[in-house]
């Protein structure tokens, strides 16, 4: 099975500043990478499909890229709303999904 | 709009049974099919089984595959997940989400807690 390795665990950005979270595929997953955020208490909401396509109402300041086993999810200019955990996920593996274990990302 | 709504929250004694529903609403429910994912406290989340919503077929996480027993009713376009003998590591918010033609979901229901008591 796939593993996926988020860093960082935790990251504290002040508001406007831009943030890079990786995520690292123990092999390739093409471009079967997904990213998602999770709010406390609320259930995950897609961000980022095929590496880097954007979901439907995703502001345009987040942004992914990446190939076969190197990912980034860049927020452009971080807001407070941001606030959350971020999640990679592989689904190359129908109709299995792997999650990384996520990067906090918090306002200084 | 596309709307997946769960259960209620459910508390359990370990080694008891517990049964999530997943109504969904707002499109065909046999064109997508459904995953279930679940997320232990301030744990990631973690994939733990699927069901075609068209088709007999399931797959369950080998980790679950003698636990889970996964089911659906067309007529209500509702998913089930049946989870037996609990422990106490099965605590957690189970969510049910719809497979996009993508492969992946931009729809999930709101979750559902399960707690067991040791």
């Amino acid at each position: 099975d796939i593993a996926l390795t988020q860093s960082p665990a935790t990251l504290s950005v002040s508001p406007g500043e831009r943030v890079t979270l990786s995520c690292r595929a123990s092999q390739t997953v093409a471009g079967n990478l997904a990213w998602y955020q999770q709010r406390p208490g609320q259930a995950p909401r897609l961000l980022i499909y095929e590496t880097s396509t954007r979901a439907t109402g995703v502001p345009a300041r987040f942004s992914g890229s990446g190939s076969e086993t190197e990912f980034v999810l860049t927020i452009s200019s971080l807001q407070s709303e941001d606030v959350a955990v971020y999640y990679c996920q592989g689904y190359g593996e129908w109709p299995l999904w792997t999650f990384g274990q996520g990067t906090k990302v918090q306002i200084k | 709009q596309v709307q997946l709504t769960q259960s209620g929250p459910e508390v359990r004694e370990a080694g008891a049974s517990v049964q999530v529903s997943c109504k969904a609403s707002g499109y065909t429910f046999t064109d997508y099919s459904i995953n279930w994912v679940r997320q232990a406290p301030g744990q990631r989340l973690e994939w733990v089984a699927w069901i075609s919503t068209a088709t007999k077929h399931t797959e369950i996480d080998q980790r679950f595959h003698d636990r889970i027993t996964l089911s659906k009713d067309t007529s209500t376009g509702t998913a089930y997940m049946e989870v037996k003998n609990l422990r106490s590591d099965d605590t957690a918010v189970y969510y049910c989400a719809r497979v996009g033609s993508t492969g992946t979901s931009s729809n999930w229901g709101q979750g559902t807690l399960v707690t067991v008591s040791s």
